[in-house]
């Protein structure tokens, strides 16, 4: 299994205050995503990587920000948590033309958030 | 604009028989991957299997098998003689290429398999 550690696996806040969510891996994979889950949506990118420093919009990155300073680490940052924000967060790692020919996505466990 | 689809929020299937998940995807690049992934109620996503869109042959893995059927842009995920371990959520997806390796996904379909 890929080494892809997700931090907190559970959250409950409130709204308004600020939530950071924490993507570690130990695969040295050059891509990161974060991913949102919810019912009768599948999953939606909120904002991906392509190495450090390097980051891009996903389609519903609205209230969310990310940072990568180191490559096994993918942070996602809500700034003002919002009720609407309320879901399961996934973070997937993927290395393209590596030793898998798909360059398929890892997911981590992921991260279940409640803001109240 | 890329877009997948999954038209069959639920299914249902004896055990021991075959079923067929439906999947269609929309892109005007000639050069994408076709992913299947499967999601059981404890919550983790497993990569099921993978079709490129110039592989000649249809992808199988196992049970899994996936009927891709490019003129008609559909990826149909087929599950030969279902277990009831089968019984999870079933997620299509796409890559496109020269945007991050990052995959759409369709909305899901769960499948439950029955004794």
């Amino acid at each position: 299994d890929a080494g892809i550690t997700q931090s907190p696996r559970h959250k409950v806040t409130e709204t308004g205050t600020p939530v950071t969510l924490r993507c570690h891996q130990t695969e040295n994979h050059r891509y990161m995503y974060w991913y949102r889950q919810d019912p009768g949506h599948g999953l939606r990118l909120i904002h991906y990587s392509y190495g450090v420093k390097d980051t891009d919009k996903g389609e519903v990155s609205d209230g969310y920000s990310v940072s990568r300073s180191k490559t096994e680490d993918f942070l996602l940052t809500l700034e003002s948590a919002t009720s609407s924000q309320t879901s399961v967060y996934f973070c997937a790692i993927s290395e393209l033309g590596g030793a898998t020919r798909t360059g398929e996505l890892f997911f981590g466990e992921g991260s279940r958030l409640t803001v109240l | 604009a890329q877009k997948i689809t999954q038209t069959q929020p639920g299914m249902f299937v004896q055990e021991k028989e075959a079923v067929t998940l439906d999947c269609t995807y929309d892109t005007s690049d000639p050069s994408y991957g076709l992913f299947w992934y499967k999601q059981p109620s404890s919550g983790e996503m497993i990569f099921l299997i993978y079709q490129g869109s110039y592989d000649q042959q249809n992808a199988t893995e196992g049970r899994y098998s996936l009927n891709f059927q490019k003129a008609r842009k559909s990826a149909n995920l087929v599950i030969s003689a279902s277990q009831l371990g089968d019984s999870a959520m079933y997620f299509c997806a796409m890559r496109v290429p020269n945007q991050g390796g990052k995959l759409i996904f369709g909305q899901g379909t769960e499948l439950s398999v029955k004794p």
